[in-house]
């Protein structure tokens, strides 16, 4: 089945700097989305890019989605201390068993003060 | 926005006791939900989709008899964890499709449930 693959597994950076987080897929799909995880909580929806998409950008986030590779990155820009979490891809598909959304591996992104 | 609310949101048992969670779409009909387990530090893993007036759909490796899953209305759909074993101490994150979703808009989570058996 497939399965994304998100890297780095864990990024540590400073308040003020720039978060680049990358998820990689296998099958085809309709679209792909990010979320956010606070340590012990549910997903929090931040932004979905369709696949006709190419980029997306909401607030300080920026989506990229490259259909071609396979492949999509989140940026987060002047990164607060806030947004220390868990993030994860998912990529929704429609196959023979019906819809479904499989997540990435995720990155634990610690932002220091 | 719409909302998922799951119940109860921590749940600490004995070996064996029989735990059920609650998942239920506030302010949209679900026709289809999903329960997810996540480990540790881990990504959320698929268990079944919940099907509105039928039989859910597990995925590979998910025990039938082991979590019984029943979506009797358009709002609720129920996982029970039956003779829990300490293995199964987990998160359990449930989700729910609207009207549309999955092209239009993506699933509602739920807060999620924190499984411990003692």
């Amino acid at each position: 089945s497939q399965q994304g693959e998100e890297d780095p597994q864990a990024l540590s950076i400073q308040e003020g700097e720039n978060a680049t987080m990358n998820c990689s897929y296998k099958t085809s799909i309709n679209n792909l989305q990010w979320y956010r995880q606070n340590s012990g909580r549910g997903l929090v929806h931040l932004i979905l890019i369709r696949s006709n998409e190419r980029e997306k950008h909401s607030g300080r986030l920026r989506v990229t989605l490259d259909t071609s590779k396979k492949s999509s990155s989140l940026l987060i820009t002047a990164s607060r201390a806030a947004d220390t979490a868990s993030y994860f891809c998912a990529t929704d598909a429609t196959g023979t068993g019906g819809f479904k959304t499989i997540f990435g591996a995720g990155t634990r992104l610690f932002v220091k003060a | 926005g719409a909302v998922v609310s799951q119940h109860p949101s921590r749940v600490i048992c004995k070996s064996g006791t029989s735990v059920k969670i609650e998942c239920r779409s506030l302010d949209f009909q679900a026709t289809t939900m999903f329960w997810y387990r996540q480990f540790p530090k881990k990504s959320l893993m698929l268990m079944a989709t919940s099907n509105e007036g039928s039989k859910a759909t597990y995925e590979q490796g998910v025990e039938k008899d082991k979590f019984l899953i029943n979506h009797a209305s358009l709002t609720l759909s129920t996982l029970t964890v039956t003779s829990a074993h300490p293995e199964d101490s987990s998160f359990y994150i449930c989700s729910a499709l609207s009207p549309g979703g999955g092209i239009i808009e993506p699933q509602h989570f739920g807060d999620g449930t924190r499984l411990s058996i003692l």
